[in-house]
């Protein structure tokens, strides 16, 4: 099976950052690509960014990229997320996802967090 | 980016009946989608991939269908358990996308 337990979020100022961080277990975290999903309170899923079991690529969508760095660290079986400059508009759950193996698993997503609410406010 | 529209917003029923839920892509997403459940106050679960397989553990009365750009997540003979909001979700193009979900409600 596996769990994702999410940390680090809270209230935050409008420009200020924050880290967020995803502790795998049960599964092989190296083997697995993994994502940021958010959800602003009340609202649909946005997806955020995705990196790759070696962390050796990353993409995010345009609303924060420059902003947000997703990273790993396979010793730890660790995800992060540091949110830089942060805006209103970010407040939300984020989670981490698990993505599937295989050709016709790739990019969905099969295990998810619990989520950590971050909410930007002055 | 590829916008997916799903409707109804709402969907209310009664244990027993069929649920047909649609999702529309703005382009062609061939056939990789998802649809995803999520219960009030928890993280989203992946019930079908790649239009029509389901994720384990998830009851053969949830079937998906469709190709191209429209979709449909059918739930036959709903149980309790399965008032939820639906989420489509392609993979086609990046960045990966979701259909604002469709909320099926007990009537």
């Amino acid at each position: 099976q596996g769990e994702l337990v999410e940390s680090g979020g809270g209230v935050v100022q409008p420009g200020r950052s924050v880290r967020l961080a995803c502790v795998a277990s049960g599964f092989t975290f190296r083997d697995y690509a993994m994502n940021w999903v958010r959800q602003a309170p009340g609202k649909g899923l946005e997806w955020v960014a995705v990196i790759s079991s070696d962390g050796g690529n990353e993409y995010s969508i345009d609303s924060v990229r420059g902003r947000f760095t997703i990273s790993r660290d396979n010793s730890k079986n660790t995800l992060f997320l540091q949110m830089n400059s942060l805006r209103p508009e970010d407040t939300a759950i984020y989670y981490c996802a698990r993505e599937g193996r295989g050709a016709s698993a790739a990019n969905y997503l099969d295990y998810w967090g619990r989520g950590t609410l971050v909410t930007v406010s002055s | 980016e590829i916008v997916l529209t799903q409707s109804p917003a709402t969907l209310s029923l009664s244990p027993g009946e069929r649920a047909t839920l649609s999702c529309r892509a703005s382009q062609s997403v061939g056939s990789t989608l998802a649809w995803y459940q999520q219960k009030r106050g928890q993280a989203p679960r992946l019930v079908i991939y790649d239009t029509l397989t389901r994720a384990p553990g998830i009851p053969a009365r949830f079937s998906g269908s469709g190709s191209g750009t429209h979709f449909t997540l059918t739930i036959n003979n709903l149980e309790p358990e399965d008032f939820a909001v639906y989420y489509c979700q392609q993979r086609s193009n990046w960045p990966l996308t979701f259909g604002g979900g469709t909320k099926v409600e007990v009537k």
